[in-house]
């Protein structure tokens, strides 16, 4: 498969954790990066490799694979996490790069 | 300033050309492979071309190929996007993106992007 499949939408309440998944068999044997995307602006790195934080992250972001599947999860989430979230991968021939669709966090 | 300013973009007829250009500043541009990232309106992200560090190297989505080619100039400081036959469906906002790793080949790691320069083919 050449797809990432995500969520289309998250909810969590303040305070909270929340997972945002990511699907898709090249996933197995490439890390994915996650990106956040708040309105009218440019997407961030986030995670990147098996659970690196870019720069100027929170550690309350973190990310983990398990098979096909990858997550990031925000442990105590805050306003300021609302956003639109997207993960990125190789494909399986490694020759391009693959985003889900992404997900849409909304904080209560 | 680390950043990176994209311009180029506008209002073309389907068939159309254009030639978007990003401009790096505050890194040493030719370290990093560089990629373009579009965004159709209320859409998300999709990746549409990746050039490594010294142009040996590109790649690019298979909608986009014979139509869309990347191309860098190190001296410049300078990522292109050359973009010909123009469908509605490249209607998008696009960002120019650098790769975080040194001197290799295009990865899916963007640690910088620019503000990106929007598209709009229409008749």
């Amino acid at each position: 498969s050449s797809e990432l499949t995500q969520d289309p939408a998250v909810s969590v309440a303040l305070g909270q954790t929340v997972r945002i998944t990511c699907q898709g068999d090249s996933l197995r044997n490439y890390y994915v990066s996650w990106y956040q995307q708040k309105p009218g602006q440019a997407p961030v790195l986030v995670i990147y490799g098996k659970d690196n934080r870019h720069s100027g992250i929170p550690d309350r972001f973190s990310g983990s694979r398990s098979g096909d599947t990858a997550s990031l999860t925000i442990t105590g989430a805050q306003a300021e996490d609302e956003a639109d979230y997207y993960c990125s991968s190789r494909d399986s021939s490694a020759h391009y790069v693959l985003f889900g669709g992404g997900t849409r966090l909304t904080v209560l | 300033e680390v950043q990176l300013v994209e311009s180029g973009g506008g209002l073309v007829q389907p068939g159309g050309s254009l030639r978007l250009s990003c401009t790096a500043s505050g890194f040493t541009f030719d370290d990093y492979a560089m990629h373009w990232v579009r965004q159709a309106p209320g859409k998300g992200l999709e990746w549409v071309s990746g050039i490594s560090y010294n142009s040996d190297y590109v790649t690019s989505v298979d909608f986009v190929k014979g139509r869309f080619t990347i191309s860098r100039d190190n001296a410049k400081n300078s990522l292109y996007l050359h973009m010909n036959s123009l469908r509605t469906e490249d209607t998008a906002l696009y960002f120019c993106a650098k790769d975080i790793v040194i001197a290799s080949r295009p990865s899916n790691i963007f640690d910088l992007w620019g503000q990106g320069t929007m598209v709009t083919v229409s008749s």
